[in-house]
């Protein structure tokens, strides 16, 4: 069956903007994680929905947000982008929202902030 | 913060196992044992996890002391395609994610 789906898988901004990343999650997922990865900082958790509800929530500023919708499919946000904000964002989709449990992994949006 | 103590590199000849130890001193009863790998520019992939026993798939080895404060991770015959970084994660059930340290890098050599 189909894996994680991100789109885009890369793209450009500049300060400023705002940028919307998509995850489609394996079909009858019904949870949806992301992180984010940068060189500095590593793997680090952002949020985690489950059933449309945002189940928890990492160490970001508000300007990072999310959803899900009734399909499982998620989005994230982050507006007001610093150069900062760039990075590799991962999306992951399990059965069951928290372990045990294995983690799907998508490839992966890259975000360049400039 | 993560809860495992892993060597931050390691290397291995092909064909050999690569045994890639984690340590945990701070497990809890209720909490699992994940590894997982990422190969460069791809998505990390789930590799096994457990709690209390050993654990065996068509991927790999995982040992576990009967103290639960540390673990193995064994490729039985890496290949160069084993090349990656690979994370050892202690979480328990229930809503918690997943917390990424710094993990190994291995490195298999030809």
């Amino acid at each position: 069956k189909a894996g994680v789906t991100q789109t885009p898988r890369y793209l450009i901004k500049t300060r400023g903007q705002q940028v919307t990343l998509s995850c489609s999650p394996i079909s009858g997922h019904r949870s949806v994680s992301w992180y984010q990865q940068t060189p500095g900082q590593g793997l680090q958790f952002l949020f985690e929905y489950f059933s449309e509800t945002q189940r928890n929530k990492g160490n970001f500023p508000g300007r990072f947000s999310g959803r899900q919708f009734s399909n499982s499919r998620s989005e994230m946000n982050v507006s007001t982008l610093e150069l900062g904000d760039s990075a590799l964002y991962l999306c992951a989709s399990s059965t069951l929202a928290g372990g045990p449990g294995e983690l799907f992994f998508g490839e992966g949006s890259r975000l360049t902030v400039l | 913060d993560a809860k495992t103590t892993q060597p931050p590199s390691m290397d291995c000849a092909e064909g050999r196992a690569a045994n890639l130890p984690c340590n945990h001193s701070t497990i809890s009863g209720n909490e699992y044992v994940y590894w997982y790998r990422q190969i460069h520019s791809q998505g990390p992939q789930y590799i096994i996890h457990g709690l209390k026993n050993n654990e065996t798939n068509e991927m790999a080895s995982l040992i576990i002391t009967e103290d639960r404060k540390s673990s193995t991770l064994i490729l039985p015959h890496a290949t160069l395609r084993d090349t990656a970084v690979y994370y050892c994660i202690v979480s328990g059930t229930g809503n918690t994610p997943l917390v990424f340290g710094k993990g190994t890098r291995l490195s298999v050599i030809a």
